[in-house]
């Protein structure tokens, strides 16, 4: 089975704090996905990276950066935490499609951090 | 860009019975592939059934089967036979066949109740 570790479930920062956010696959999966989930809005994409270095900006990146320096490894930054960045994070990752050829591989999911900023 | 619309943000369904979770979409594209993803209280979101658009039957997995009307923009989730452990939060999901991220609906409270 597909396992998807995101570092922390629970986190407690401070505003202006730099904040990170990591999450780790072991399927060798091309596709990492970081998404901020919130009451009544469903999950909106953040950041997502197809490759190595590589990185997309989502429908909210604002406030926020990532690092993929290993194909395993997708690091979600907070610059400088803020409140209205409380909220459940969650790391998903999917096989990509240039290995698949197919665009129905599913998206696998950690357990999601919930982060708090006071 | 598309966007993924669930009307009922709260749901609930008595032991054994059956019910059905709305999704709709809105997409310029032909072919594309839509999900239900299961969310349960404090625990991993896991994929429930996933539909490609092209394929004219409906899919299904055990007690859960879509309701897939391409034209309506309409994919709804009928569970059979609820139990305890369908208590969850359910997303409808849209993907497109370029690109590499989904688009998530607002998401469906579905209590199962003894």
């Amino acid at each position: 089975d597909v396992k998807v570790t995101q570092s922390s479930r629970y986190l407690v920062k401070r505003t202006g704090e730099k904040v990170f956010l990591e999450c780790v696959q072991d399927m060798d999966h091309e596709n990492m996905f970081w998404y901020r989930q919130d009451p009544g809005l469903g999950l909106r994409l953040i950041y997502f990276s197809y490759d190595v270095k590589m990185k997309e900006k989502g429908d909210i990146p604002e406030g926020y950066s990532v690092s993929r320096e290993k194909k395993e490894r997708f690091s979600l930054i907070l610059e400088s935490a803020s409140t209205n960045q409380t909220s459940m994070y969650l790391c998903a990752s999917s096989l990509g499609v240039g290995r698949t050829g197919e665009f129905d591989q599913p998206q696998h999911f950690g357990d999601g951090t919930r982060l708090s900023i006071l | 860009a598309q966007t993924v619309t669930q009307s009922q943000p709260e749901m609930s369904v008595q032991e054994a019975e059956t019910v059905t979770l709305s999704c709709t979409y809105d997409t310029s594209e032909n072919n594309y592939y839509l999900f239900w993803y299961k969310q349960p209280p404090s625990r991993q979101m896991i994929l429930v059934i996933r539909q490609e658009a092209y394929k004219q039957q409906n899919a299904t997995e055990n007690r859960f089967s879509v309701n897939f009307q391409k034209a309506a923009k309409s994919f709804s989730l009928k569970i059979s036979d609820s139990q305890l452990g369908d208590t969850a939060m359910y997303f409808c999901a849209f993907r497109n066949n370029y690109g590499q991220n989904f688009v998530f609906g607002p998401g469906t409270r579905l209590s199962v109740l003894p």
